[in-house]
């Protein structure tokens, strides 16, 4: 069966960076976009971009172009979210997600349990 | 401010119906799918309904969606306690981007 196993929290102060992994199994890793979201507290959810693992080739959200970086290793079938120049507006649950495009449209079919990021003075 | 607009939210009584919107424009909603995710408290969201009305394998169909227009909608049949959640519609932009309607929290009285 499909699982998409996130990293643990993260405590980090302001202006530090972050790195989230995503050990997906149970289907071809290369074989799906995995996109990354979050969700602050009590908010609703935020798309922040995709990788494709076959070729690499990423797209980010405006709001995160220059902060975050989207990297995967399809040796160990991981995908990896970077975020860096953390402020508290960062603290949320991190999620990834597996992208399936189902003829008209990419959903997100499994997600990862997610990842808390705290950032905290 | 999403450019998807979903009430904050609804309540109904077990056994019940209830339907949840989400509204936008030609832009966005008129022009594509649309796709509805499920977050039970302290969850990651599951995926409900994708091509605006199909459900996934696994999926009750107590859960069915429409569009007509610039609107969208998640009708929930036989509303059971196990069913209190947040609900997300959500549309996969021209853009290679996703976006998400700000959520409908739902309550079975």
């Amino acid at each position: 069966q499909v699982q998409l196993v996130q990293s643990g929290a993260e405590v980090k102060k302001p202006g530090a960076s972050v790195k989230v992994s995503c050990e997906a199994s149970g289907y071809t890793f290369t074989g799906y976009y995995m996109t990354w979201l979050r969700q602050a507290p009590g908010q609703g959810i935020e798309w922040m971009g995709w990788i494709d693992p076959n070729t690499g080739a990423t797209k980010y959200a405006q709001k995160f172009q220059g902060r975050v970086t989207m990297t995967s290793d399809t040796s160990i079938n991981t995908a990896y979210m970077e975020l860096i120049r953390l402020t508290s507006d960062d603290t949320a649950v991190y999620y990834c997600a597996r992208d399936w495009y189902s003829g008209f449209h990419d959903v997100f079919d499994y997600w990862g349990q997610g990842t808390l990021v705290t950032v905290f003075s | 401010q999403s450019v998807l607009t979903q009430p904050p939210s609804v309540s109904a009584a077990p056994g019940q119906k209830v339907t949840i919107s989400c509204s936008g424009s030609s832009s966005n909603i008129g022009n594509n799918y649309i796709s509805w995710y499920q977050q039970l408290p302290g969850t990651a969201p599951r995926l409900l309904i994708y091509d605006t009305n199909k459900r996934p394998s696994g999926i009750s169909d107590r859960f069915s969606g429409s569009k007509s227009g610039t609107s969208a909608t998640l009708d929930i049949t036989g509303l059971q306690t196990g069913d209190e959640a947040d609900y997300y519609c959500g549309i996969w932009h021209d853009t290679l981007s996703a976006v998400f309607g700000g959520g409908t929290k739902l309550t079975v009285l």
